[in-house]
């Protein structure tokens, strides 16, 4: 299998613009997470999908952020409008229940400017 | 509501040295804790996963233990490679959530 895929890989994008996140989770897994990682506040759980429903958003920061999962192969984390302070690596990771190992994508590293 | 600490922030060690790296949690009613390794500019890999009933996990050279009514696991490097330099990260999943509270790391540096 080729693991969590996201894209882009990089993004630089000007304050104000919209941002498009993507994620394609391992095949068979049903769970897929969105993470944020920063140097200030560490790895954080914006929002967690089961069977392609949003199951826990507490940790989505802003009405600006909001995540979709059409389908069981793919999910997306949109920003709009961007800020400076989204500049973060996002990361998406999906398992087997919602319990277990988690299996991590390389990230997309965001700088806002 | 659950904290997950970690220390040492980072930790210098020759080759070959056996370490530990400590993780602590406030909530001790937690379903499971994994332990992540993340190298610079990539994700994270997980390493072990420790069950609340369970004590210890061992994979190669790693072993994690748990400790819940003290709220810690730690996890120990056997004979330390250089190529174990990434930060680690402990992962605590609290009872009746799906949500992992990750620590901040320790990042390893093992010197050649």
């Amino acid at each position: 299998d080729a693991g969590v895929i996201q894209s882009p890989r990089h993004e630089v994008t000007e304050m104000g613009q919209e941002v498009t996140l993507r994620c394609k989770p391992i095949s068979g897994h049903n769970s897929l997470f969105w993470y944020r990682q920063t140097m200030m506040r560490g790895l954080e759980l914006l929002i967690y999908f089961n069977n392609n429903v949003p199951i826990d958003d507490s940790g989505m920061p802003e009405d600006r952020f909001s995540a979709k999962m059409p389908n069981a192969s793919f999910s997306t984390l949109k920003i709009q409008p961007s800020e400076p302070r989204d500049s973060a690596v996002y990361f998406c990771a999906s398992n087997e229940n919602g319990r277990e190992t988690q299996y991590f994508g390389p990230g997309t590293r965001l700088l806002v400017l | 509501k659950q904290e997950v600490t970690q220390i040492p922030a980072a930790l210098s060690v020759p080759e070959g040295e056996n370490l530990v790296l400590n993780c602590s949690f406030t909530d001790s009613a937690i379903y499971n804790l994994q332990w992540f390794r993340q190298d610079p500019g990539k994700g994270l890999t997980s390493l072990l996963l420790i069950q609340s009933s369970q004590r210890e996990q061992t994979s190669g050279r790693l072993n994690a233990s748990l400790d819940k009514s003290s709220g810690r696991s730690t996890l120990y490097i056997a004979a330390s490679q250089p190529g174990d330099s990434a930060t680690y990260l402990c992962a605590v999943l609290t009872s009746g959530t799906y949500k992992y509270i990750f620590g901040t790391g320790t990042r390893l540096k093992v010197l050649a």
